[in-house]
């Protein structure tokens, strides 16, 4: 069975700084990875996906992360933050054969300081 | 616009009361999720279907039922022998149930019982 780590339960950071969530996976097997973000009192949206191909993906809102199998990472960064980016981040891996529910990490608080 | 629709956005209940969440998507996915999030524990599956007049127990089955008599709708019943049923609950849906294919939610549910 696969699992997710998210390390980082809380992450504050200043405007414009930089930041970098991380994500750890565990499978035996292939896998396909997502980041998605929760702001306050609503659904999940997809940032980014990484399926095959490239290791380096880019989404929405400016975020990229880097698929490294060797770590089994999958840690989410974003050059510049911004106020509207306070929200909580879940990364969720699938695996490509066998049981095709995803598993949820616990989640990352960003919190962006003015 | 196809989505996720959950109704209502709020619910209060009594305890020892059934209340069911209604959730309907128009994306004409094949699989539909109901998740349970309480604060610091990430995303916990409670059913998923694969295809309509089939589903299957989660990982917190126990205290919920659900039916899938429509390819749109997946309503989940919360009933009286859920020891707690304080939570957000969120509704997903995505193409098939096969790996690569990311999930689509609703805006959620959130429950409280007085």
């Amino acid at each position: 069975a696969q699992s997710v780590t998210q390390l980082d339960s809380q992450v504050p950071v200043f405007e414009e700084a930089p930041v970098e969530l991380r994500c750890n996976y565990s499978s035996s097997v292939s896998v396909y990875l997502f980041w998605y973000v929760q702001y306050p009192n609503q659904g999940l949206q997809l940032l980014l996906k990484y399926l095959s191909g490239s290791t380096l993906v880019k989404g929405i809102n400016g975020f990229e992360a880097e698929f490294n199998k060797s770590q089994t990472s999958f840690h989410l960064r974003k050059p510049s933050v911004h106020i509207s980016d306070t929200a909580e981040y879940f990364c969720a891996v699938r695996v490509s054969g066998g049981s095709y529910i995803p598993t949820f990490g616990r989640g990352t608080s960003l919190i962006v300081h003015p | 616009d196809g989505g996720i629709t959950q109704s209502p956005k709020y619910l209060f209940r009594k305890e020892g009361q059934n209340v069911t969440l209604s959730c309907e998507q128009n994306l004409n996915h094949d699989a539909m999720y109901w998740y349970r999030q309480d604060p610091g524990q990430g995303l916990r599956l409670i059913y998923y279907s694969q295809i309509v007049n089939d589903f299957q127990k989660g990982d917190i089955a126990e205290g919920y039922s659900v039916s899938r008599e429509k390819k749109e709708s997946f309503p989940l019943t919360v009933t009286s022998a859920q020891k707690n049923p304080t939570a957000f609950y969120l509704c997903a849906s995505s193409i098939s149930v096969r790996g690569y294919n990311e999930q689509f939610f609703g805006p959620g549910t959130r429950l409280t019982v007085l």
